[in-house]
């Protein structure tokens, strides 16, 4: 069965912490993709990554950066330095190639950053 | 472009009236997807399609209906409202497979039922 889990439903760190999100992902297919989306106050979903699942490689990008290990079916995602303009609700998904091009989130977390 | 956008934002149905929202996208996008979001959870699949006169279901389809007539708009109908269909609903639209592409999502419509 195809299934994301984002255990920490909510987290709140001062300003200036790194902050780390786990997503655990279930899949039986061997190719697959991994997202990471923001979903600041005002609602809208604003795409941040998309993985492959042949692709363990880290990625960084700004103050923003994604662990992948498959072994560990662990897609984790840090911001360093946070800001007050990070706090949203951060969802990991999950799309199998032979699934109908079907895409399935997890419930998210909540992230507070405090002044 | 103006990517992916809804009408209207926000409505009040009360039980057992019919409303459609509408979703429209200008990216040539041949993919497009419904989906609602419960408070304090992720988004949930309504229906897709996957080109122009193609649709398919969802994780929830039961309560709504579409149409894709055209390939930049892609309406949710629902028939016969229930509170249980409170919830904020969002259309997307990729070029190609899920996959392979990103998924743009519209700003939300707000449907509360009374």
């Amino acid at each position: 069965a195809q299934k994301v889990t984002q255990a920490q439903t909510e987290i709140s760190v001062v300003e200036k912490e790194d902050v780390t999100l786990d997503c655990v992902y279930e899949t039986r297919d061997t190719t697959y993709y991994l997202f990471w989306y923001k979903q600041p106050p005002s609602g809208e979903l604003v795409f941040l990554i998309r993985r492959n699942s042949f692709d363990e490689q880290n990625e960084i990008s700004g103050r923003y950066s994604w662990n992948f290990q498959k072994s560990t079916s662990s897609f984790k995602f840090t911001i360093t330095a946070s800001q007050v303009v990070d706090s949203a609700v951060y969802f990991c998904a999950l799309s199998e190639v032979n699934r109908d091009d079907k895409i399935i989130f997890g419930k998210g977390t909540r992230l507070h950053i405090l002044p | 472009n103006a990517g992916v956008t809804q009408t209207p934002k926000f409505r009040i149905l009360k039980i057992g009236q019919s409303m459609t929202l509408q979703c429209a996208q200008d990216m040539n996008h041949n993919y497009m997807y419904w989906y609602r979001q419960d408070p304090g959870m992720g988004l949930k699949l309504i229906y897709y399609s996957v080109g122009a006169g193609i649709t398919d279901k969802g994780e929830v389809p039961n309560g709504y209906n579409v149409s894709r007539s055209t390939t930049e708009d892609f309406p949710l109908r629902l028939e016969l409202a229930a509170p249980s269909q409170t919830s904020v609903y969002f259309c997307a639209s990729s070029r190609d497979r899920t996959g392979s592409n990103e998924q743009f999502f519209g700003p939300g419509t707000r449907l509360t039922v009374l």
